[in-house]
Parts: structure tokens; sequence; C-alpha cells
């Protein structure tokens, strides 16, 4: 069974302050893909980063950048100068070949608010 | 390009009546479809799932089911609403191991 774990449920920052969002997994395949959402307040879920389990080079794409770490199994998010309208639900995922499905599992999700 | 919709955007169902939600996907076949449900300050729950017409998996016993008539339609729906059932109803499909999602119904059994 595999597992996405995003302690964090809300975390509220000042805008231009930088913030990381955790998300630990847990999975007994080893070939996998990660991935971050954004939901915003209009409730549709918009596709980030995906990462498969062979690359553990970090990403960097504009203010974001991702942190992947197999030894800890960790795939964390940070939003460097945040914004306002960066406030939303952040979803971490994790899809493992077991089956050969390939059927994401969502953690619960962190709400980020940033104050103007 | 590839585009999926949703509709509708928010429907308010008294309990025990019928339910049905629609999805189709645009510009690709056969996809690999999905319905999500989120309730309330919570996570996505897998609720189904399709890899082509009239095959349907099942990832969690409720009181839904679903259907796919067409390559590109996906359909959800209910006998008899309970309201348990309310929450945020997710379509999704899958294009090169990533899930691309509809607008979402925002479903309220009163």
């Amino acid at each position: 069974a595999q597992k996405v774990t995003q302690a964090q449920t809300e975390i509220s920052v000042v805008e231009k302050e930088d913030v990381t969002l955790d998300c630990v997994y847990e999975t007994r395949d080893t070939t996998y893909y990660l991935f971050w959402y954004k939901q915003p307040p209009s409730g549709e879920l918009v596709f980030l980063i995906r990462r498969n389990s062979f690359d553990e080079q970090n990403e960097i794409s504009g203010r974001y950048s991702w942190n992947f770490q197999k030894s800890t199994s960790s795939f964390n998010f940070t939003i460097t100068a945040s914004q306002v309208v960066d406030s939303a639900v952040y979803f971490c995922a994790l899809s493992g070949s077991s089956g050969g499905s390939y059927i994401p599992t969502f953690g619960r999700g962190t709400s980020l608010i940033v104050h103007p | 390009s590839q585009t999926i919709h949703q509709w509708p955007a928010t429907l308010v169902q008294p309990v025990g009546s019928p339910l049905s939600l629609e999805c189709t996907v645009e510009g690709t076949s056969n996809p690999n479809l999905y319905w999500y449900r989120q309730a309330a300050g919570r996570g996505l729950q897998l609720l189904f799932y399709s890899v082509g017409i009239g095959q349907i998996s099942s990832e969690v016993p409720q009181n839904l089911s679903a259907s796919r008539p067409q390559d590109r339609q996906f359909i959800l729906s209910s006998k008899k609403l309970l309201l348990s059932d309310s929450g945020f109803y997710l379509c999704a499909w899958r294009w090169d191991g990533k899930l691309f999602f509809g607008s979402g119904t925002q479903l309220s059994v009163l």
C-alpha cells in the first residue's frame, strides 16, 4: 500500500516570505512518481510537477522549487518570495507501479494562506 | 488540445433523490478516467476509475456507481443520495502519467 503524509494542515505567511510545504511518502514500489498539485479557491486542481523515483535532481521553476530525497522519502515544495496568488491548497501525490495501475494516492493537502 | 468538461458546477439535492454527474474529455481517445471526491477540509478520495468503455473499477464500497457508456464519457450516479454523499466531486483523465482535472461539482445533499 502506498501512503502520502502532509503533516502541515495549514500554513500562514506574509507576502514575500519563503515557505516550504512538506511531503513524506511510503511505498514498496521501486518505480514510482511523485506529484504536486495546486487547488486555488476555484476548486480545480492544477498540475505543478511530476518527478520519477530514479531522478533525485532538485528542480526549480521560477519561484517554485522541489527537493526530492529518497533517503528520507520526502518530496518537499518551496515557494520563494510568496505572493497572495499563491494562496491555495497544495496536494502531494504518489503513483506507484503496484498492479500496473499507477493510480495516484493523494495526501490530505496543506492550505497555504499568504497575507498581503 | 485536450480538455475535460464536468457539469454541473454546483448541485443541491434532497436526501433520497437520484444523482447523475457527467464528465467528458475532448481531444484524445481511450483515456483512463477517474472520479475523486473531496470532503470538506479533507484530501482526495478515489471513487472509481475506468480504463475503457464499460470497464469500471470501484475503490470504495458506497452508495455511488459509475458508468462509461462512451469512450470519452464518464458518469457518476446514485439511486438515492445520502447526507454523507455531500462533497466536491472531481473527474480526471490521465495522460503521460499525469492526472488532469475537471473544474469539479460541489454537491450538497440536504
